[in-house]
């Protein structure tokens, strides 16, 4: 089974700064793949990058990169030049890739909040 | 990103009746459709995976006959809560899975169930 694991129950940080919002997964899986998703205070999850276990890069997607460092199994979010928009809380989520299940196991999420 | 809706975006109803929760992916074709439900300030639990065309797989402890699920087409999957009660009152969300792109899942904007 898989286990993803948010230390981080809440951040802060100052607009225009970066951030690094951690995220940790345990699997047994040889493929898999990883998800950074965005909840604001309305409760959509809004999806923001994806990194698939035998990418040999990592994944960027305007402000958001994923810092992915196989060998700790470790997928952390980056978030550079932080907006007010971003605070909201954020969720890390893997599931095994290729075929067979997409059921996705979530993080307990980081709460970030940035400060003007 | 690919658009995902859900109707009715709140809810408020009496103990014992059911209620129905639309799930529907716009632009895309959704093989696969999840609900996942959100209790406050903690994260997404999956509830159930549905194929289109085909019954639905509950997650353990999740209960059947009590959240009916339908994907009768490849747009729309339904949740109904049947004979609810208070313990029922959630946040409930569904995600869609486009057969384009293999990997990544979009969320509705959720459901806020309140049981009385």
């Amino acid at each position: 089974a898989q286990k993803i694991t948010q230390t981080q129950p809440g951040m802060f940080v100052q607009e225009k700064e970066a951030v690094t919002l951690d995220c940790t997964y345990d699997t047994s899986d040889p493929s898999y793949g990883l998800f950074w998703y965005k909840q604001p205070s309305s409760g959509e999850m809004i999806f923001l990058i994806y990194q698939g276990s035998y990418d040999q890069q990592n994944a960027t997607e305007g402000r958001y990169s994923l810092n992915f460092q196989k060998a700790r199994k470790s997928a952390n979010l980056v978030i550079s030049a932080s907006q007010l928009g971003d605070s909201a809380m954020y969720f890390c989520a893997m599931y095994p890739s290729g075929a067979g299940s997409y059921q996705l196991t979530f993080g307990k999420g980081t709460k970030l909040s940035v400060i003007p | 990103g690919a658009v995902v809706s859900q109707h009715p975006s709140r809810v408020i109803c009496k103990s014992g009746t059911s209620v129905k929760i639309e799930c529907r992916s716009l632009d895309f074709q959704a093989t696969t459709m999840f609900w996942y439900r959100q209790f406050p300030k903690q994260s997404l639990m999956l509830m159930a995976t549905s194929n289109e065309g085909s019954k639905a797989t509950y997650e353990q402890g999740v209960e059947k006959d009590k959240f009916l699920i339908n994907h009768a087409s490849l747009t729309l999957s339904t949740l109904t809560v049947t004979s609810a009660h208070p313990e029922d009152s959630s946040f409930y969300i569904c995600s869609g899975k486009d057969s384009r792109y293999l990997e990544t899942q979009y969320f509705g904007p959720g459901t806020r169930l309140l049981v009385l």
